[in-house]
Formats: structure tokens, sequence, C-alpha cells
């Protein structure tokens, strides 16, 4: 199988602070992780790219100083919501995938963040 | 660019019964990739199936089949004899071997409702 970790799995945060969301690819070494976010009844909204060593690829409209993206190693990738509002809060969640290319991207289960 | 379209917002079954989602589809690659992803309640997307351009075959899979009909650009999805488990949010989504970091294309999403 390919088991996709995230951690936490909930957390509410004080407006200002900083968030930091781990992705972690289990049974797997994953070339590339993603992250995306989903607002209630709506579809999964990519934001970014994100490979092992090298710097986050961003999609247009995301604020790459907002969420900081670190792929430190083959099995884990942090995004950290910095100076977190209420906007903020929202369902995100990571994916991975093994190899390079159209290869299936697994999805971890998913982050709640709430911001008050 | 990509883009997925599920025109089917909800739909609602009574238990045993089939249902049907449809997914259509636009890419001017030649090469590229189709998914189908289950999100019930608890978030978690669930990978279900994975199908190239290529390979026109209609696939089962338990009470799940797929039809890929490249004439029409569309990738449908049965469930047969539905059951309350499967109620959950289904997604469709596209990835197009030219682009080199393989970014899914989400459709909308549909919202299957299955009654006892």
């Amino acid at each position: 199988g390919a088991v996709v970790s995230q951690h936490p799995s909930w957390v509410i945060c004080k407006s200002g602070t900083s968030v930091k969301i781990e992705c972690r690819s289990l049974d797997f070494q994953a070339t590339t992780m993603f992250w995306y976010r989903q607002f209630p009844k709506q579809s999964l909204m990519l934001m970014a790219t994100s490979n092992e060593g090298s710097k986050a690829t961003y999609e247009q409209g995301v604020e790459k100083d907002k969420f900081l993206i670190n792929h430190a190693s083959l099995t884990l990738s942090t995004l950290t919501v910095t100076s977190a509002h209420p906007e903020d809060s929202s369902f995100y969640i990571c994916s991975a995938r093994k190899l390079a290319g159209a290869d299936t991207q697994y999805f971890g289960p998913g982050t709640r963040l709430t911001v008050l | 660019a990509q883009k997925v379209t599920q025109a089917q917002t909800e739909i609602s079954v009574v238990e045993k019964e089939d249902v049907t989602l449809d997914c259509v589809y636009e890419t001017r690659d030649t090469t590229y990739y189709l998914f189908w992803y289950k999100q019930p309640p608890s978030g978690e997307l669930v990978f279900l199936i994975r199908r190239n351009s290529f390979d026109e075959q209609n696939e089962i899979s338990g009470r799940y089949s797929w039809n890929f009909q490249k004439s029409t650009s569309s990738f449908n999805f049965t469930i047969t004899a539905s059951q309350v488990v499967d109620s959950a949010v289904y997604f469709c989504a596209l990835s197009a071997l030219t682009d080199s970091w393989g970014k899914l294309q989400f459709g909308a999403g549909t919202q299957v409702v299955v009654t006892p």
C-alpha cells in the first residue's frame, strides 16, 4: 500500500500565531509532495508542489511567505501557516507521489485548521 | 490547460440502486491520466482508479466500474448495488504528461447520498 499521514489532524489557534502541519509518507519514498486547501463543499485547490531538497513551487495567488513549505527528506514535508488569521481556517490536505510525472498521488487524512 | 467537469453536484439514491457519476475532461495533451478519488465524511481522499489515455478498456472492480470514452472525453464511474458506505464525495481528476510536476486537475466533485 501507500500510506500518507498528517499531523495534527486538527488544530485550533489564536490569530497571529504560526501553525506547522506535517505530512509523512509512511511506507514509500516520495519524490514529490503536494499541498492542497479545501473549503467546505468545494473541490481541492492546489497550493504548492514540493520536491525534496529544493524550493517549493507555489500556485498563482498563493503567498509563499504566508505558507512556508519545507521538504527536508523523501518522507517528510511540512507546511507552516505563518501569522494565521481567521481567513486561513480551512482543511489542508497533502499528497505524496512515488515517481515523477503522472504517477498516482496518495493523500493524507487532512488537517482541520481553525483560527480564532 | 486542463479542465475537468463533474456536472452533477449531488445524487441521492436508495440502497441497492445503481448510480453513475459523470466526468468530462478537456486537455490538449495526447498523453494524460485520469483518476477517481473518494472522499468520505472523514475527509481523507481514497484512490480508486488511474487510467492512462491509451487504455480505453472499461474496468470493473467489485461493485465499481468505469467507462472511458476518448471520443466524448468522458470517464464515467458507476457504483452497482449501492450501499450506505458509498456515501461520499467523488472526485474525478486529470494529470497531463507534459506537466512535469504531474499536477492533478480536480473536478468539482459529486456528492453521493445513499439512504437505507
